[in-house]
């Protein structure tokens, strides 16, 4: 499978407990984004990285949120001290760059968090 | 205010044509999209088309785009039941942004 992959699909946490997701890009991307998805919202931009720098964040990104991609392939998103209002799908994409403009970003399935 | 605007409903007879129309705001946005949602799915790049171009066909599909306006829309022909989803429209020059997404219904 050449395609975005997030895990887990699925994450049930406590309030105020810290989670992690993880995304794998499609190999030859160089940008990856995130994005939250709540329901009968369009996704929403929270990050994204060009290789390994982390080239904007949305206001939405409160501090209890942090994503890196340390090697430029792979990211994480954690979330620290997660409320009820963190419930929602998280979303990777990936594109390139490489032709000097940005092609099309191809979506992962998600990890769905529900804050219980 | 939304960068992104779209339409949050639409209904079709199974045969006719659909048009989902768009408006954005941002004049620099290189690429603009079109992703399909289905129920409990991820979303699914449908067709995108350069700002510097004005009409893209691929199949059923024609996107039109008018730059002066920053208007999109996408035209679904001989619509199907099974092109019942949320279509969302998106905009991009380096970070890519979404409207709310619009909820295509396609009655038999």
């Amino acid at each position: 499978d050449t395609g975005v992959s997030q895990n887990p699909r699925h994450k049930i946490t406590k309030r105020g407990q810290n989670v992690t997701f993880r995304c794998d890009p499609i190999s030859e991307h160089n940008r990856l984004y995130w994005y939250r998805q709540t329901l009968g919202q369009g996704p929403e931009f929270l990050t994204y990285f060009q290789n390994e720098a982390q080239l904007e964040k949305s206001r939405l990104l409160s501090d209890r949120f942090s994503a890196e991609r340390p090697k430029g392939s792979f990211s994480t998103l954690e979330i620290q001290r997660t409320e009820q209002g963190d419930s929602a799908m998280y979303l990777c994409a990936s594109s390139s760059t490489q032709t000097g403009v940005n092609t099309e970003a191809f979506f992962g399935q998600g990890t769905r968090l529900t804050v219980v | 205010g939304e960068d992104v605007e779209q339409s949050l409903f639409l209904s079709v007879r199974e045969g006719d044509s659909s048009v989902i129309n768009c408006t954005y705001t941002d004049s620099s946005s290189t690429y603009l999209y079109w992703y399909k949602q289905e129920p409990g799915a991820g979303l699914q790049l449908l067709t995108y088309i350069f700002s510097n171009m004005d009409m893209k066909q691929d199949q059923r599909l024609t996107v039109l785009l008018n730059k002066k306006d920053k208007h999109l829309s996408l035209r679904i022909a001989d619509t199907q039941t099974g092109d019942s989803a949320i279509y969302f429209c998106a905009e991009s020059d380096n970070d890519m942004r979404f409207g709310a997404g619009t909820r295509l219904t396609v009655k038999p």
